[in-house]
């Protein structure tokens, strides 16, 4: 069946640091690819998706991009900020729009 | 506003009681969801309704059940709370247009059964 594998947490950086956050699926077909991110207090909120193998997806200074020869979606931004403090949580669609999410990693930036 | 809206935020319940979390939507979505988070497990698909006729057990239905009174409307019952059960939950909608294939979640329900 589908999976998602993330690195574990918790990270914890300081501003300006670079941060990578590792991810892995297992998954029948080509599957879309998503972060999202929850905020402390509220639900989940789409970060980035990517819907083919090669395409990159980008927001708020985040990149991913969809690598089918190594099942990956890596998290990277170049530099995070205090705001960037979250969960960030990897995710599938299979099926129906029916999404597979990883454990989740909770992030902390220090100033 | 919030699209997507649950109440109540925080319920504490005692083992063998009903539970009933609710879930509206103004975001005029056909599909919606319910799902639990739990430490380290990331999110789990508990039910799915595509439309108001439509209801789809997720992975961990086992203790739950659910009504899609409308379409802007799907609530979580369960039916004789155990501590397990206690645990964040989240709804979440999507629409089936185009190539769209986002889900918008609402701020969460924390469930704590004693």
């Amino acid at each position: 069946g589908n999976s998602v594998t993330q690195m574990e947490g918790p990270v914890t950086l300081s501003e300006e640091a670079f941060l990578t956050i590792n991810c892995t699926y297992t998954a029948t077909g080509y599957p879309s690819l998503f972060w999202y991110v929850q905020y402390p207090g509220e639900g989940l909120q789409l970060l980035l998706k990517a819907t083919k193998a090669d395409d990159k997806g980008s927001n708020k200074g985040f990149e991913a991009t969809y690598r089918k020869e190594t099942t990956s979606f890596h998290l990277e931004k170049g530099s995070v900020q205090v705001s960037d403090s979250a969960v960030y949580f990897c995710a599938l669609r299979g099926g129906a729009q029916k999404l597979v999410f990883g454990q989740g990693t909770r992030l902390t930036i220090n100033p | 506003d919030a699209d997507v809206t649950q109440t109540p935020r925080n319920r504490i319940t005692k083992t063998g009681k009903r539970i009933m979390l609710e879930c509206s939507q103004t975001k005029g979505h056909d599909r919606m969801y319910w799902y639990r988070q739990d430490p380290g497990l990331g999110l789990r698909l508990i039910y799915y309704s595509f439309d108001v006729k439509d209801i789809n057990k997720g992975e961990i239905s086992d203790g739950y059940s659910v009504s899609r009174q409308a379409q802007a409307k799907f609530s979580l019952s369960l039916e004789s709370a155990i501590p397990n059960q206690t645990a964040l939950y989240f709804c979440a909608t999507s629409d089936t247009s185009g190539s769209s294939d986002t889900q918008y979640f609402g701020p969460g329900t924390r469930l704590t059964v004693l």
